[in-house]
């Protein structure tokens, strides 16, 4: 149980493109997502925590008119690198757990998305 | 806010033998701390975790330690083989908050 589900994997665009990433929890409803981006050979850095229905929580640092956060649905939340350049190249990973679980629970990872701007 | 840290960095050890990473964190309120295990270019796996009412856990070849009084957790892993290579996280978390420390890049040399 809890599996999480990210798209897409992989996405090689030009300067300037918006990219949208997904993630999904496919067995269970998650009311708060988290994303998080990893530079090569580094730890998760937390970029936002993603709240179903309502605003995601930025941390400091983090501009949130560049990275658009909607959780629209308790299955899914979605990422939205805007204008993106060449220095938001990363992988972007998202994570959630299962709230019916209680407490003190793991969280589940997606599958990551690595993005490159070219 | 919480701080993890997490010792050593890079850890190299030969087929067979055991591994230690060691990690400390700073708030007393963190009463769960996973540890992860992180394949290149893969997602972060649970490999084990324990919560503050128990000192220790085991499973299989994997251990994990936590001393609350001295605010650190260590995580074992007995006769190491090659597939234990792998980047390790230890995180401590409160409620849905989760620090993670830098990682250890650990290394099995056949």
């Amino acid at each position: 149980g809890a599996v999480v589900s990210q798209h897409p994997s992989r996405v090689i665009c030009k300067s300037g493109t918006s990219v949208k990433i997904e993630c999904r929890s496919l067995d269970f409803q998650a009311t708060t997502m988290f994303w998080y981006r990893q530079f090569p050979k580094k730890s998760l850095m937390l970029m936002a925590t993603s709240n179903e229905g309502s605003k995601a929580t930025y941390e400091q640092g983090v501009e949130k008119d560049k990275f658009l956060i909607n959780h629209a649905s308790l299955t899914l939340s979605t990422l939205t690198v805007t204008s993106a350049h060449p220095e938001d190249s990363s992988f972007y990973i998202c994570s959630a757990s299962d709230p019916l679980q209680g407490n003190n629970q793991p969280q589940h990872f997606g599958d990551g998305t690595r993005l490159s701007i070219l | 806010g919480e701080n993890v840290e997490q010792h050593p960095s890079t850890l190299s050890v030969q087929e067979g033998d055991s591994a230690v990473i060691k990690c400390t964190y700073s708030d007393s309120a963190s009463n769960y701390f996973p540890w992860y295990k992180q394949e290149l270019g893969k997602r972060p796996q649970l490999i084990i975790d324990i919560r503050s009412n128990v000192g220790e856990k085991k499973d299989q070849r994997i251990a994990v330690t936590l001393n609350k009084t001295a605010k650190h957790f260590s995580l074992h892993i007995t006769e190491t083989q090659p597939e234990d290579s792998a980047v390790y996280f230890c995180a401590a978390s409160y409620g849905q908050n989760f620090v993670f420390g830098p990682g250890t890049r650990l290394s099995v040399l056949p």
